[in-house]
């Protein structure tokens, strides 16, 4: 089955520092990655997706398709960044995403 | 242009009895999927819409249940509440059903089984 494995529920860097939140999935297939992030008091919004490959308010992410991985980064964390991130993967031409538990990253000043 | 809009945004039930949630879509979004939210099972997809019919279903049983209308608008079904289905329950719409389509997602129902 389809899943997405965020392995971190908490992750505290200060401001400056580099930040890595890890994903990893499992789908035989090709899937499309993404990222939703939701801020406090704001609904889930998109971040970004693989196929894009961009780089939305200094974040990146790679595929990595023989580590079935698909970690965020950003070098230099700002307090703004302290969010809920959620990794999510959609498939056979469905818009159904199948979603990681969640990492709140919080930064600290 | 506006967002995803649910109502209501909050609701109590008792156990047994049925709710049903709504869900208004960005204009011009034919597609829409509902997702269930609990602190124990995270974000899990319950079903999605495009164009009145449904697409992909998710692991839950019969008691769940959607429909979409003409105008896009959804609405989603609980019958015979249990307590656990108390959960956050969102919406999201996105402009078609490929894969790669940002999915828009509405604040969402709190939902509360007494």
């Amino acid at each position: 089955a389809q899943r997405v494995t965020q392995p971190e529920k908490l992750l505290s860097v200060f401001k400056g520092a580099p930040v890595e939140l890890k994903c990893n999935y499992s789908y035989s297939g090709s899937p499309e990655l993404f990222w939703y992030v939701q801020y406090s008091r704001q609904r889930l919004q998109l971040l970004l997706r693989h196929i894009s490959r961009e780089s939305i308010k200094g974040f990146t992410a790679d595929l990595n398709k023989g580590e079935t991985s698909f970690h965020l980064k950003k070098p230099f964390a700002q307090e703004e960044d302290s969010a809920m991130y959620y990794c999510a993967l959609s498939y056979q031409g469905a818009q159904k995403l199948v979603f990681g538990q969640g990492t709140r990253l919080t930064i600290n000043p | 242009k506006a967002g995803v809009t649910q109502t209501p945004r909050y609701l109590i039930k008792t156990r047994g009895q049925q709710v049903t949630l709504s869900c208004s879509p960005i204009s011009g979004h034919r597609s829409v999927s509902w997702y269930q939210q609990t602190p124990g099972q995270g974000l899990q997809f319950l079903f999605e819409y495009f164009s009145e019919t449904q697409r992909n279903k998710g692991n839950f049983p019969g008691r769940f249940s959607g429909r979409q209308f003409s105008n896009s608008r959804s609405e989603m079904n609980v019958s015979t509440l249990e307590l656990g289905d108390s959960a956050l329950y969102l919406c999201a719409s996105s402009f078609s059903q490929t894969p790669n389509t940002e999915a828009f997602f509405g604040q969402g129902t709190r939902l509360t089984v007494v």
